[in-house]
């Protein structure tokens, strides 16, 4: 079976600063990997994924990611936040063409003007 | 123009009462999914339709019992709640089966048991 751990349940940070969410996942077989957004009171929406081939992906709002096979890690980078990336972001994986996603416990981003 | 739209958005009821969520999506999408969203933000699949068949049904109580009439719909209904039925329940949609096109969600719907 395949988890998600985010290692930061809160990541405060100044506007313009860069961030980094990080997220570690655990699977014995081929995975893909997501990150979601969800803003308050809205569902989640799909900011990148990683199926195959290059390894940084870019995704919507200037996110980018890495996927990192030997460290597990797929991590959400952006390097200048705005007050509007305040959000909750998610962390998900399934397995290489599998049916289910499943979902790490959140990183909520504060950016501070 | 709502991709995929739940309702209500909010559900305050007693416990040992049943309610239903409606979920409908205009998107064509073939899959539909249940995920609950407990008060530790935990994301958690509990049942997935495609085309109107049961493919996923985590372990749920079977109070939970979701209903597809078609694949544009996937309705969740709870019988008997309790306490720890308190959650956000999101519902979800994708082209097909395969996790690679990425899940629609709706904007939730916030259960509150009394």
């Amino acid at each position: 079976a395949q988890s998600v751990t985010q290692l930061d349940s809160q990541v405060p940070v100044f506007e313009e600063a860069p961030v980094e969410l990080r997220c570690n996942y655990s699977s014995s077989v081929s995975v893909y990997l997501f990150w979601y957004v969800q803003y308050p009171n809205q569902g989640l929406q799909l900011l990148l994924k990683y199926l195959s081939g290059s390894t940084l992906v870019k995704g919507i709002n200037g996110f980018e990611a890495e996927f990192n096979k030997s460290q597990t890690s797929f991590h959400l980078r952006k390097p200048s936040v705005h007050i509007s990336d305040t959000a909750e972001y998610f962390c998900a994986v399934s397995k290489e063409y599998g049916n289910k996603l499943v979902f790490g416990a959140g990183t909520i981003l504060r950016v501070k003007s | 123009d709502t991709a995929v739209s739940q309702t209500p958005k909010y559900l305050v009821t007693q416990m040992g009462n049943d309610k239903s969520i409606k979920c409908e999506q205009n998107l064509g999408h073939d899959t539909m999914y249940w995920y609950k969203q407990d008060s530790k933000k935990f994301l958690k699949i509990m049942f997935s339709y495609n085309n109107k068949e049961l493919i996923i049904n985590e372990t749920v109580p079977n109070r939970f019992s979701p209903k597809s009439p078609d694949k544009a719909h996937l309705n969740l209904h709870i019988n008997s709640l309790e306490l720890g039925d308190s959650a956000v329940y999101f519902c979800a949609s994708s082209q097909d089966e395969a996790t690679s096109r990425g899940y629609t969600f709706g904007s939730g719907t916030r259960l509150t048991v009394v």
